[in-house]
C-alpha cells in the first residue's frame, strides 16, 4: 500500500505567475482534499474532489482551482500568484464515507517572491 | 460559520505529568471532532476522533456539547508525545474540515 505523495516538495514562483501542485492519493482512496497552511497556522480547507468533481470548497478565490483524474490523483492550480499565497500546501486522501480517516501527504512548500 | 480555537500555542510539561490540550469549537449543528498530531519531520496524522471514543497512545478526548469543548488529555506525559497537536471540526460529511491553529506540546525530561 502506497501513501499520499505530493510533488514538488519545494517551489519558488514570482508574483503573478501560475503554479500547479500534484498529489497522488493512497491506494484505494477516491476522495482528495487540499489545504493551505500558512506559517504558524493550522491547515485551511481549500476544496475537496470526489469522482473527478469538486465536492465542497472553503473560502478561497476562484484563482484556486483543481482537478481530479480517473486514477484519483489530483492537481491544485493557483493563478495570478500573490505574496500571501506563500504557504505549505497539503493534500489528503480518504475513502468515501463519513467515518473514514484522511491520510496526509508531506506537503509542497510554495514561496512567492 | 464553524471555528476551532486552541488557546495555547505552546504547552510545556514534565515527563510523567498530566497533559490537557484545550480545544473549543463553534458550530450550530452536530460536530465531528478530531485530534491530529504532527511529530517532528513527519506528516500530519489522525490521532483520534470523538465518534470512535477510543484511547490512542494513552490520549483520550471527550466531546462536551454544553461547553463546546473537545480537550485532549493524557494522565502521564512521555517524551515521545512532544509534537504539534491540531484540533479539527468536520462538517458536511467531512467535506470541509476546519483546523485550529495548533498547540505545540513539549515534554521536558
Amino acid at each position: 500500500e502506497t501513501g499520499v505523495t505530493q510533488s514538488p516538495t519545494h517551489l519558488i514562483k514570482t508574483r503573478g505567475q501560475q503554479v500547479t501542485l500534484r498529489c497522488s492519493s493512497q491506494s484505494g482512496h477516491n476522495t482528495v482534499s487540499w489545504y493551505q497552511q500558512a506559517l504558524g497556522q493550522g491547515p485551511q480547507f481549500i476544496f475537496q474532489y470526489y469522482r473527478e468533481e469538486e465536492n465542497g470548497r472553503g473560502n478561497f478565490p476562484p484563482r484556486f482551482s483543481g482537478l481530479q483524474f480517473p486514477n484519483y490523483s489530483s492537481e491544485l492550480n493557483v493563478n495570478a500568484l500573490e505574496l500571501d499565497d506563500s504557504a505549505l500546501y497539503l493534500c489528503a486522501s480518504s475513502e468515501t464515507g463519513k467515518n473514514t480517516e484522511a491520510f496526509f501527504g508531506q506537503g509542497t512548500r510554495l514561496t512567492v517572491v | 460559520a464553524q471555528r476551532v480555537t486552541q488557546p495555547e500555542k505552546l504547552l510545556s510539561v514534565f515527563k510523567g505529568a498530566p497533559v490537557e490540550l484545550k480545544c473549543n469549537y463553534s458550530y450550530s449543528g452536530s460536530p465531528e471532532l478530531f485530534w491530529y498530531v504532527q511529530y517532528s519531520r513527519q506528516r500530519l496524522q489522525l490521532l483520534l476522533r470523538h465518534i470512535s471514543r477510543e484511547s490512542i497512545k494513552g490520549f483520550t478526548a471527550d466531546l462536551n456539547k454544553g461547553e463546546t469543548s473537545f480537550h485532549l488529555k493524557k494522565p502521564f506525559a512521555q517524551e515521545e508525545d512532544s509534537a504539534m497537536y491540531y484540533c479539527a471540526l468536520g462538517v458536511g460529511g467531512y467535506q470541509k474540515v476546519t483546523f485550529g491553529t495548533g498547540t505545540k506540546l513539549q515534554v521536558i525530561p
